[in-house]
């Protein structure tokens, strides 16, 4: 497609449960990033990929946490035991990968996440 | 003190008028600097890169003042349009071999007829 496309546009899930979220990057885009939105606030970081490298995983909140990227395409978010307070909007981007400082980020729709 | 901080709002101006918004970042090795646009429960979209010299596009001009560790949005000529949450952010580099961008809690506009 032309542009980042995210899966599931919307999950509700129990909480304890696991959940995965998918990332279709922009085709060619080396670069994908995962951030969070909780209502009303900013993106919090989560983790940043380059090829199927993950460079920065500072961003993850515990241990519950995982991310995976293959074929230097789609990646997958594992939230695992899930909690009330993982509830938000998880954003995923991507960039071209090619200028490193000047990179610019073209954002999937999210997916909405709310734990029951 | 946040890694980047901007004044949330909302700023409520009337339709053809001029608004500025400013975002300071405590990072004085930031590298580069962008403005993001995110609409009511959509996605942010890229509005402009800011540079040293400043850069303008359209009714839009952007400012960086790296002494004072702050950069700078004017909207010119305001239209309903314009109505949306503006992200600040902040590359502070390459950490662990990847970029660090780093995003404001947004400000928001609201033009009014």
């Amino acid at each position: 497609g032309a542009g980042v496309s995210q899966s599931p546009s919307n999950k509700v899930t129990e909480k304890g449960k696991d959940v995965e979220l998918r990332c279709d990057p922009i085709s060619g885009h080396t670069a994908l990033y995962w951030y969070r939105q909780s209502l009303g606030q900013g993106l919090e970081f989560l983790i940043y990929f380059q090829g199927n490298s993950a460079p920065d995983k500072s961003g993850l909140p515990s241990d519950r946490f995982s991310a995976e990227r293959t074929g230097g395409s789609v990646s997958t978010l594992t939230i695992q035991r899930t909690q009330q307070e993982d509830s938000a909007v998880y954003l995923c981007a991507s960039s071209p990968g090619f200028e490193p400082l000047n990179e610019k980020l073209f954002f999937g729709s999210g997916t909405q996440l709310s734990v029951l | 003190r946040k890694e980047v901080e901007q004044d949330p709002g909302p700023f409520n101006v009337p339709e053809g008028a001029t608004v500025a918004f400013n975002c300071t970042y405590s990072n004085s090795a930031s590298q580069s600097f962008f403005w993001y646009r995110q609409d009511c429960r959509k996605e942010p979209k890229l509005l402009m890169s800011v540079y040293s010299s400043g850069n303008e596009d359209g009714r839009f001009t952007a400012q960086l003042n790296r002494a004072s560790q702050y950069i700078s949005l004017l909207i010119r000529d305001s239209k309903l349009s314009d109505s949306a949450t503006y992200l600040c952010v902040v590359n502070g580099g390459i950490t662990g071999g990847g970029n660090k961008l780093t995003f404001g809690t947004g400000t928001q506009l609201k033009v009014e007829l």
